[in-house]
């Protein structure tokens, strides 16, 4: 069956400091990944998606970035973060087609102190 | 207009009541309907999905689907105190390849 793994769970950062969280799909290929954020009391903000490879959509400007290096990894960095970054972020994956639903993972929750 | 409208809510139904969650959509081509329940500091976990007009039931979940009014519902049956979360609407797009998100309704079930 298929897992994803998203670490970590909890992560407090300093202003300015950098920030890499990953996510990693298990028991499947080829999935679309996406990493989203989501403000205390909101919903989902897509950040960005990823149907392959190397290919990185983004849907919001802002001082993140993305990066799949291998078909089941997902990548969300930033080189300085800002105190609006904070707030709860989840990769998710699915499998091309119409009728594929989307599976999350556990988030991370990050604040920016 | 949003792509995927929901009432925020809260929506506050006593023990043992029907739930009834709504949500419109725009794109009169989708085909393919989902709604996920996120309980508070969760991640959104996958409930039911729909993709024929009717209705759909899963135990004490039943999702409905009318696409004429672009117009999908959620209905919790026997609500249990458990119930309380945050349910999602997605919608998938066929524009855009994504599952579009509603911002979700807040559901309290009272003891």
């Amino acid at each position: 069956s298929q897992t994803i793994h998203q670490w970590p769970a909890t992560l407090v950062q300093p202003v300015g400091s950098p920030l890499s969280l990953e996510c990693t799909v298990e028991g499947t290929s080829n999935p679309n990944l996406y990493w989203y954020r989501q403000a205390a009391g909101r919903g989902l903000q897509l950040l960005f998606y990823s149907v392959g490879i190397g290919q990185i959509s983004s849907e919001v400007p802002q001082n993140l970035s993305a990066s799949r290096p291998q078909d089941r990894q997902f990548i969300l960095s930033s080189k300085k973060l800002l105190l609006s970054d904070s707030g709860f972020y989840l990769c998710a994956w699915r499998l091309t087609g119409e009728r594929q639903p989307q599976h999350f993972g556990d988030g991370t929750r990050l604040s920016i102190l | 207009q949003k792509e995927v409208e929901q009432n925020s809510g809260p929506l506050s139904v006593p023990e043992g009541a029907i739930a009834s969650l709504n949500c419109t959509y725009s794109d009169r081509g989708s085909q393919s309907f989902f709604w996920y329940r996120q309980y508070s500091g969760k991640s959104p976990e996958l409930i039911m999905f729909i993709y024929s007009n009717g209705d759909k039931e899963d135990g004490r979940f039943t999702a409905q689907l009318n696409k004429a009014s672009q117009y999908v519902s959620l209905l919790i049956r026997d609500s249990q105190p458990s119930d309380s979360a945050t349910y999602l609407c997605a919608v998938f797009s066929s524009n855009t390849g994504k599952l579009i998100f509603g911002q979700g309704t807040t559901l309290q079930v009272k003891p």
